[in-house]
């Protein structure tokens, strides 16, 4: 299987951007996730990146992909209270065979 | 689009009893679904995979005759709890992929089941 790490928790003050880091283990993982997960519901699709891309930009949301390094970053720009959220990473070598990260608590400090 | 919903959103159970669980794609046919399980502060555990009018595949250590998975239709799965108990409470997610050559799994609201 696939492992994948993110940190636990991340705090910001309201305003700054916030990244988030995710490793990952296979490198045969095509299909890269960002997903946000607010208390007691489901997981919101944010974004995502296929592996020959360094870089996806939507909004106020960039995802940035080492694969050499399997290295997977989500910066949010301007970071606002609604942005306080469990963030998941998954990865896998297609969208039916995900792996998730252990998800990152963002605390945005107003 | 792709709107995944789960039913019921909660629910409260004795020991000992059957929980079913419904998980519906909304505006499109979702001919693969998954059902995960997400414990307190932690991950999802994919619990299996589930193809309209095939049996489900199960992971690894999860329990087929105790949650049994039933894909009768191309908008609708639903996965039973069988004989529940305490342990058993906890965050129930389904989701599903639209069709053909679609890369994203979109993600119910998610059902909390708590065995009394």
């Amino acid at each position: 299987g696939e492992d994948v790490e993110q940190s636990l928790f991340l705090s910001v003050r309201e305003g700054d951007s916030s990244v988030i880091n995710c490793t990952y283990t296979d490198s045969s993982s095509t299909y890269l996730y960002w997903y946000k997960q607010e208390p007691g519901a489901g997981l919101q699709l944010l974004t995502y990146i296929f592996s020959n891309m360094d870089m996806k930009q939507d909004q106020r949301l960039t995802v940035l992909l080492n694969k050499k390094d399997k290295h997977l970053s989500l910066r949010i720009a301007d970071t606002q209270t609604g942005d306080s959220a469990i963030y998941f990473c998954a990865v896998g070598a297609g969208a039916n065979n995900l792996f998730f990260g252990t998800g990152t608590r963002l605390t945005v400090i107003p | 689009g792709a709107v995944v919903s789960q039913h019921p959103s909660r629910v409260i159970c004795k020991s000992g009893t059957s929980v079913k669980i419904e998980c519906r794609s909304l505006d499109f046919q979702a001919t693969t679904m998954f059902w995960y399980r997400q414990f307190p502060k932690q991950s999802l555990m994919l619990m299996a995979t589930s193809n309209e009018g095939s049996k489900a595949t199960y992971e690894q250590g999860v329990e087929k005759d105790k949650f049994l998975i039933n894909h009768a239709s191309l908008t609708l799965s639903t996965l039973t709890v069988t004989s529940a108990h305490p342990e058993d409470s906890s965050f129930y997610i389904c989701s599903a992929i639209p069709g053909q050559g679609t890369d994203t799994q979109y993600f119910g609201p998610g059902t909390r089941l708590t065995v009394l």
